[in-house]
């Protein structure tokens, strides 16, 4: 078990410029979660999958993100034309199946400038 | 819409005592995670309760659960220093998927020599 591995760990960007996350999740784990964390809150739920499928999207989630994940393993979370607003840190995580808790990597924090 | 509420938000307490961290919830849930986050990293899982009545412990920290008053409680015991982080509850929506938690916003823990 090597944990949920998040790349890049930090990004700056200037606003309007597109960027992209990856999150390679624990081997075993079939679900993949993506959150976004800002100052002071708790972790807000953006989309999940199970294997390859996206079963959901939270309301957060405009139409300028888009994620995947190919063939059921690691996940690419990619935002567009980014805001200054969507500066956050983004949690990624992983879990089998049931009721075992999520297991979260350290994060992407972007920073929008 | 599912609320999560904990309190307080901030605790700053003397090595040695012992205090309870609350979380509320606004709708049916049998699922509630708890989780730590130091500083600048990701969230450790600490306790999963699935059951009214529910009670885990480890180390120096008991949770338990009240699914009928939507009540968690997080109980320190003889703080020591190294307790010191941000504890979340996450609650999971009703109907077994535990996919779309909702977070509190946190509690800061201070664990003061």
């Amino acid at each position: 078990d090597t944990g949920v591995s998040q790349n890049p760990r930090h990004k700056i960007t200037k606003r309007g410029q597109n960027v992209t996350f990856r999150c390679d999740p624990i081997s075993e784990h079939n679900r993949l979660y993506w959150y976004r964390q800002t100052l002071g809150q708790g972790p807000e739920f953006l989309t999940y999958f199970q294997n390859e499928a996206q079963l959901e999207k939270s309301r957060l989630l405009s139409d300028r993100f888009s994620a995947e994940r190919p063939k059921g393993s690691f996940s690419t979370l990619e935002i567009q034309r980014t805001e200054q607003g969507d500066s956050a840190m983004y949690l990624c995580a992983s879990s089998s199946q049931g009721n075992s808790p999520l297991h979260f990597g350290n994060g992407t924090r972007l920073t929008v400038t | 819409e599912l609320k999560v509420e904990q309190n307080p938000l901030f605790l700053s307490m003397q090595e040695g005592k012992n205090y309870t961290i609350y979380c509320n919830y606004s709708t049916t849930s049998d699922r509630l995670y708890w989780y730590r986050q130091d500083p600048g990293k990701s969230l450790e899982s600490l306790f999963v309760l699935l059951s009214n009545g529910a009670v885990k412990q480890e180390g120096r920290l008991m949770a338990s659960l009240d699914t009928k008053a939507r009540l968690s409680t997080l109980h320190i015991t003889a703080a020591v220093h190294d307790l010191s982080a941000t504890y979340f509850c996450a609650v999971g929506p009703p109907g077994g998927s535990n996919y779309k938690l909702t977070f509190g916003k946190g509690t800061l823990l201070t664990v003061n020599p």
